[in-house]
């Protein structure tokens, strides 16, 4: 067990569809992290928040939106949902990113019908 | 862009057997280099290797970090059916979590 926390597991939804995803870090880490890993694509890195703030954005689409609170946990949404979409939505967490190490939830899987 | 290439894609052994997978990177700021092992679901981590040369064990598995040739290898010996996972290799250039780049990994089934 990681550490962190992700909920839901599993998630069934139709295109056009809005839905939130949410995160725990690790107990004292600042940062939180958001990867999108699909059969085709690997792990894609989306998004990092480090204490509240937004630290680094990488393959993220605008219909996505992520948040930090100041409890430290993460919110990731994800709007007009489309078939595409479907990945299993992996939070990571560090203390703070200085060598690559990560801790990872156990994912959320996405499913757009 | 930073690129991280991972092979084989998929392997299939029998339990015993001594595997090796590849990993080698194109990046600009080279800081690290990390192996993750995946099961089911979360990625764990197994190894940060820094320094070339120099192996890093855990049990039966092994890595080592070729920086001149831009390269490493993760070996597991005596392979078991739980070593059974996708082994994903990440390289860290450094600058925030833009700078974690995953390879696509490599599947690894081991059967009895």
């Amino acid at each position: 067990d990681s550490g962190v926390t992700q909920t839901p597991k599993h998630l069934i939804t139709a295109t056009g569809q809005r839905v939130t995803l949410r995160c725990s870090p690790r107990s004292g880490d600042l940062s939180v992290y958001w990867y999108q890993q699909s059969l085709d694509q690997g792990l894609q890195f989306l998004i990092q928040y480090y204490n509240g703030e937004e630290r680094a954005k990488g393959n993220i689409l605008e219909r996505f939106s992520a948040q930090q609170f100041p409890d430290l946990h993460s919110e990731l949404n994800l709007s007009s949902l489309e078939l595409g979409d479907s990945a299993l939505y992996f939070c990571a967490s560090s203390v703070i990113l200085n060598t690559g190490e990560l801790f990872f939830g156990e994912g959320s899987r996405l499913t757009v019908l | 862009e930073d690129k991280v290439v991972q092979s084989p894609l998929s392997l299939v052994v029998h339990e015993g057997d001594t595997v090796t997978l590849n990993c080698s990177y194109e990046v600009t700021n080279f800081r690290s280099l990390l192996w993750y092992k995946q099961e089911k679901k979360a990625p764990t981590f197994l190894f940060m290797l820094t320094s070339s040369g120099i192996e890093k064990k855990s049990g039966r598995l092994s890595s080592i970090l070729d920086k001149k040739e831009l390269f490493s290898i993760l070996n597991i010996t005596a392979t078991q059916t739980g070593d059974s996972a996708v082994y994903l290799c990440a390289v860290y250039s450094g600058g925030g979590a833009d700078g974690l780049t995953f390879g696509k990994g490599t599947h690894l089934i081991i059967q009895p």
